[in-house]
């Protein structure tokens, strides 16, 4: 699978907007871009995912480099319950949809 | 939106007994189940994917033996840990996919095991 890098993490101030980056260098033509998140004790939650152009959702919005080697992850206006690990993942076409999760980035948010 | 289910949300057991976790999707049908399991402070590390009707694929390092995964219908998946010893202590989550719902995953609320 494809590899990501993201930074361990960010800190935002609540109401703010929070830009989280991703590298994906190696990603491949067919590679979805996934952004899940997991709150302390609690299993991921599906954010948002892409392929080629960028992506708003009521959670988030996702914007896709051009050459699709790196993507952010925007949420628009920090609140403190999206004090989270953000996970920013590929999903290859031909791995049956499994997602292999890297480290994350923590997001704290300040109040 | 889609839920699901996973039970129990936290077990404790003692050394050699073995403990069953139970995924359902509650409002669609799972065509696929993936069983991950998180050590504090770690990353989820996918144990085994399962379709239902057939034998789960297990990722390498993951004794099947051991991590007895069963999908028998299309909306449960059950993952049994024989034998469990402390070293299997840890945070389990199922997550499951329905083909009409496209890309997503949906995870369950975890399950953390204790062994004693």
């Amino acid at each position: 699978d494809a590899k990501t890098t993201q930074p361990n993490s960010m800190e935002s101030n609540e109401e703010e907007p929070v830009h989280l980056p991703c590298n994906h260098s190696t990603i491949s033509g067919t590679d979805y871009i996934h952004w899940y998140r997991q709150l302390p004790s609690q299993g991921p939650e599906y954010v948002i995912h892409g392929l080629t152009s960028n992506v708003n959702n009521r959670m988030a919005s996702l914007a896709i480099a051009e050459d699709r080697k790196s993507s952010t992850l925007i949420l628009h206006r920090a609140t403190l319950r999206d004090a989270a690990v953000y996970y920013c993942i590929l999903r290859g076409t031909i791995n049956d949809y499994k997602l292999s999760f890297g480290a994350g980035t923590t997001v704290t948010v300040r109040a | 939106g889609a839920v699901v289910s996973q039970h129990p949300s936290w077990v404790i057991c003692k050394s050699g007994t073995s403990v069953k976790i139970e995924c359902r999707s509650l409002d669609f049908q799972a065509t696929t189940m993936f069983w991950y399991r998180q050590f504090p402070k770690q990353s989820l590390m996918l144990m085994a994917t399962s379709n239902e009707g057939s034998k789960a694929t297990y990722e390498q390092g993951v004794e099947k033996d051991k991590f007895l995964i069963n999908h028998a219908s299309l909306t449960l998946s059950t993952l049994t840990v024989t034998s469990a010893h402390p070293e299997d202590s840890s945070f389990y989550i199922c997550s499951a996919r329905a083909a009409v719902r496209g890309e997503k995953l949906f995870f369950g609320s975890g399950t953390q095991l204790s062994v004693l």
